[in-house]
């Protein structure tokens, strides 16, 4: 499968933990974007690479969220001190420079307890 | 800031039949604008991109329509089928991609 793999799938946590996720993208697009979407509404922005460099930050993306692509492939998407409030599917997507078309994960199902 | 709106209603439809789905936006003047689909806990997907010099753009039973001056698009699904049910998202770029609520669609058989 050559698509954007997201793992895990679905991840449950006590209030207070930290939590990582990752996103593995399509192997030659050298751009990542991390969105998050709770029920009933469209996925929101939080932030995207450009191979390993993060141009931008949505002011969703608190000071307790933390995102990497260390090599310009793989990315992970970290929550520190995780509340309630987090409880969403984030998803991760790639596309091409200059694409108009962005190519998404499953996606990860955060349950904070 | 921008802002898009899509029907928040539900639409339901008869199998065979068109469903007709809304995306309005405000405070933006985008290039193009984009439809996808996402089925229940997965991702989005792509479906169809219209160009601000474009009237219209079909893919097979899929037609979207983009009027810059009423700040509109309009998709269609023509012969509306069970495995047409799904949510559908308006989506214009900014440098990142800003998506509508989405418009929940079930056809029923």
């Amino acid at each position: 499968d050559t698509g954007v793999s997201q793992d895990p799938r679905h991840k449950i946590t006590k209030r207070g933990q930290n939590v990582t996720f990752r996103c593995d993208p399509i192997s030659e697009h050298n751009r990542l974007y991390w969105y998050r979407q709770t029920l009933g509404q469209g996925p929101e922005f939080l932030t995207y690479f450009q191979n390993e460099a993060q141009l931008e930050k949505s002011r969703l993306l608190s000071d307790r969220f933390s995102a990497e692509r260390p090599k310009g492939s793989f990315s992970t998407l970290e929550i520190q001190r995780t509340e309630q409030g987090d409880s969403a599917m984030y998803l991760c997507a790639s596309s091409e420079t200059g694409a108009t078309e962005a190519f998404f994960g499953q996606g990860t199902r955060l349950t904070v307890v | 800031s921008q802002k898009i709106e899509q029907n928040s209603e539900a639409l339901n439809i008869q199998e065979g039949k068109t469903a007709t789905l809304t995306c309005n936006y405000t405070n933006y003047s985008p290039a193009y604008l984009q439809w996808y689909r996402q089925d229940p806990g997965r991702g989005p997907v792509f479906l169809l991109l219209i160009r601000e010099n474009e009237k219209e753009k079909r893919k097979e039973r899929l037609k979207v329509t983009f009027d810059t001056t009423l700040k509109q698009s309009l998709f269609h699904i023509t012969a509306s089928q069970p495995a047409d049910s799904a949510t559908y998202l308006c989506a214009l770029p900014h440098f990142k991609t800003i998506f509508g609520a989405g418009t929940r669609l079930f056809v029923k058989a």
